[in-house]
């Protein structure tokens, strides 16, 4: 079974201010992948950043980062530089290689910018 | 560019009617999936398919139904619609095979059972 626990239900950051926000995973599966999606108040999901069980490095998309510690099962977003378009909820979400390609996804966080 | 397409972005049944949400890839992925979604609870997955003909239950499949008849579409069933079923569904696709392979989603469906 796969779990996936975001902590934070809503948080609060100033315009230009980085944020970072949680994700803890738990998984038997020996090979898994980490997402990140946004939903804006519009309802589309939009795919913003992955990482791979295995990649040596934190996986980075513009001004979206991954704080990937495995040892910990945690994989945190980081946004830096935040702008007001980036006020949504945010899901992370994972994959495991015996999964059939199923997400499993947290609870949300809801990411509030202020000016 | 890969498109998910939902027949329906607002829908309003009664209770006990029968529903029907579909959903359209274009991109011939063998997965295909239903999710459900409601605030504090993220998205639970309904159903998934990973081929034609082929349907696997989620961690949330009491109340609902799957079909598909076709690679590019799968519907969800409402046999009898209820009001805890007032939610969004979010359809997705994906292609078979390695963990890294990108989810894309629909734009969702917000039904409201009354």
């Amino acid at each position: 079974a796969q779990k996936i626990t975001q902590t934070q239900p809503g948080m609060f950051v100033q315009e230009k201010e980085a944020v970072t926000l949680d994700c803890t995973y738990d998984t038997s599966d020996p090979s898994y992948g980490l997402f990140w999606y946004k939903q804006p108040s519009s309802g589309e999901m939009i795919f913003l950043i992955y990482q791979g069980s295995y990649d040596q490095q934190n996986a980075t998309e513009g001004r979206y980062s991954l704080n990937f510690q495995k040892a910990r099962k945690s994989a945190n977003l980081v946004i830096s530089a935040s702008q007001l378009g980036d006020s949504a909820m945010y899901f992370c979400a994972m994959r495991g290689s015996t999964s059939y390609g199923k997400l499993t996804f947290g609870q949300g966080t809801i990411l509030t910018v202020h000016p | 560019d890969v498109k998910v397409t939902q027949s329906s972005r607002y829908l309003v049944k009664r209770t006990g009617e029968k529903v029907f949400l579909e959903c359209v890839q274009d991109m011939d992925h063998e997965n295909m999936f239903w999710y459900r979604q409601d605030p504090g609870l993220g998205l639970r997955l309904i159903y998934f398919s990973y081929d034609v003909k082929m349907k696997e239950k989620g961690d949330i499949p009491e109340g609902y139904s799957v079909s598909r008849e076709k690679k590019e579409r799968f519907s969800l069933i409402l046999e009898s619609a209820s009001t805890n079923q007032t939610s969004m569904y979010l359809c997705a696709s994906s292609q078979w095979g390695i963990v890294g392979n990108t989810i894309y989603f629909g734009e969702g469906s917000w039904l409201t059972v009354v």
